[in-house]
């Protein structure tokens, strides 16, 4: 059974600190990855994609891969009250995408 | 431009009843799954398409549950009977094609209840 694995939290910081989301998985034969936010009472909204090692930058969010430890990880600098949400990994396995649990992330001001 | 659309929006129903959710993926889109999401199990793929043809029904609970998309726009999932642990959040996305590197995009969802 193929996993995506990441803490519950919640994970709370102060306005304008960095925030750092993680999540492992189990399939070493996974090449994309991919961060969603849902707010409460809402769907999932794409909001980063990975699919080479190191870092990829888009505005206040920076993703990170490290295949050989198979562990993607999800920064948001200067972190907002509206950040306030819950973050889905999700890894693909074959055409279909495998989600973590997520982790609720609490901005507090 | 229009996204994932899904139908109704929220459904209430006794158990017993025949349940049928809706969704229209988005145009040009070749991909679409259904998920269902709970508190305790959270995001479960229970089925997939590619250009309109089921490829991977492995998550579908069991044979109450079944899915059809007779065009490229326009996909049912339906429930029948219907049983009150079927409650649930169920999302339907859609992907440009069945590449792994296409990320999904998700509809509004139906919040099912089964009393």
């Amino acid at each position: 059974q193929k996993e995506v694995e990441q803490n519950s939290g919640p994970l709370s910081v102060p306005e304008g600190a960095i925030a750092s989301l993680n999540c492992t998985y189990s399939d070493r034969g996974s090449q994309s990855f991919f961060w969603y936010r849902q707010y409460s009472g809402k769907s999932p909204e794409l909001i980063m994609s990975i699919y080479s090692n190191g870092d990829k930058e888009d505005g206040r969010f920076t993703a990170q891969l490290n295949k050989a430890s198979q562990y993607v990880s999800l920064l948001i600098r200067d972190s907002q009250p509206s950040d306030s949400a819950t973050y889905l990994c999700a890894v693909n396995d074959g055409d279909k995408l495998i989600f973590g649990t997520g982790t609720r992330l609490q901005v507090f001001p | 431009d229009a996204g994932v659309i899904q139908s109704p929006r929220h459904e209430v129903t006794e158990m017993g009843q025949e349940v049928t959710l809706r969704c229209k993926p988005i145009s040009g889109h070749n991909s679409l799954f259904w998920y269902r999401q709970t508190m305790m199990r959270g995001l479960e793929l229970l089925i997939y398409f590619n250009n309109n043809v089921p490829i991977d029904d492995s998550g579908m609970p069991e044979d109450r549950f079944s899915a059809k998309m007779p065009n490229a726009s326009f996909s049912t999932l339906k429930i029948q009977p219907s049983e009150p642990r079927d409650s649930a959040v169920y999302f339907c996305a859609s992907s440009l094609n069945g590449q792994s590197n296409q990320p999904q995009h998700f509809g509004d969802g139906t919040r099912l209840s089964i009393l």
